[in-house]
């Protein structure tokens, strides 16, 4: 399994664009990076998942670099609702299933 | 379209009490797996069932814990008899079968256990 390292936790205000690092050094050639948002007593929620070079969607994008042991999540403009623990995850193919491994994530703190 | 849901949302259960969690899918959703965050510790995997057949249990911990999904719909996850380390959040995901290289899972709200 890939380990990912990313910050515990970030400050940043509103209006403003957050980036993300996460560090996947030992990443594999099959697999994906995924980016996770979680609320204060909610699941995780799935924001954005990539393979290489840039994703964008609605909510934010994800820039992985031509070595792919990193990658980047940045969400644009932030608000206070943005306020919510940032899982990076690398994909744990298994034999049959798509099983998340997450780690310790980091805590995004938006102020007013 | 209804998300995942997940009762109770809170158990309160002394040790060596049996305590039933149940899972509803998004309908139509063929995967669902069960993880849990025990106090302080990191989210972790505990099964996959695709429809009704166990994939992968590999993240059970003993057999404390016993899971089903009979008819392919709905799960449950029985814990009997409960320890005080199985305290934590239970969380449930389901997924469309999109192949091995999507990682989209949608999550319900979780059961909080506490185990006193």
């Amino acid at each position: 399994l890939a380990k990912t390292t990313q910050p515990i936790s970030m400050d940043s205000y509103e209006g403003q664009e957050v980036n993300i690092t996460c560090s996947h050094n030992n990443i594999a050639t099959n697999d994906y990076i995924t980016w996770y948002q979680q609320f204060p007593s909610q699941g995780p929620r799935f924001i954005i998942q990539g393979y290489k070079t840039k994703v964008t969607n609605e909510v934010a994008s994800l820039f992985i670099p031509a070595d792919r042991k990193s990658s980047t999540l940045s969400l644009p403009r932030v608000s206070l609702s943005d306020t919510a623990v940032y899982y990076c995850l690398v994909g744990a193919t298994h034999n049959a299933g798509n099983m998340l491994t997450f780690g310790g994530g980091t805590r995004l703190m938006v102020k007013p | 379209e209804a998300g995942v849901t997940q009762f109770p949302s809170h158990s309160v259960i002394e040790k060596g009490q049996t305590v039933t969690l149940r899972c509803d899918p998004i309908s139509g959703h063929d995967n669902l797996y069960w993880y849990r965050r025990v106090m302080g510790k990191e989210i972790k995997f505990l099964l996959h069932f695709v429809k009704e057949s166990k994939q992968d249990e590999s993240g059970m911990p003993n057999n404390r814990f016993l899971a089903e999904r009979t008819g392919g719909t709905y799960s449950t996850l029985k814990v009997q008899p409960a320890e005080l380390e199985d305290s934590g959040v239970y969380f449930c995901a389901s997924s469309q079968d999109r192949g091995r290289e999507s990682y989209e899972q949608y999550f319900g709200p979780g059961t909080r256990l506490t185990v006193t």
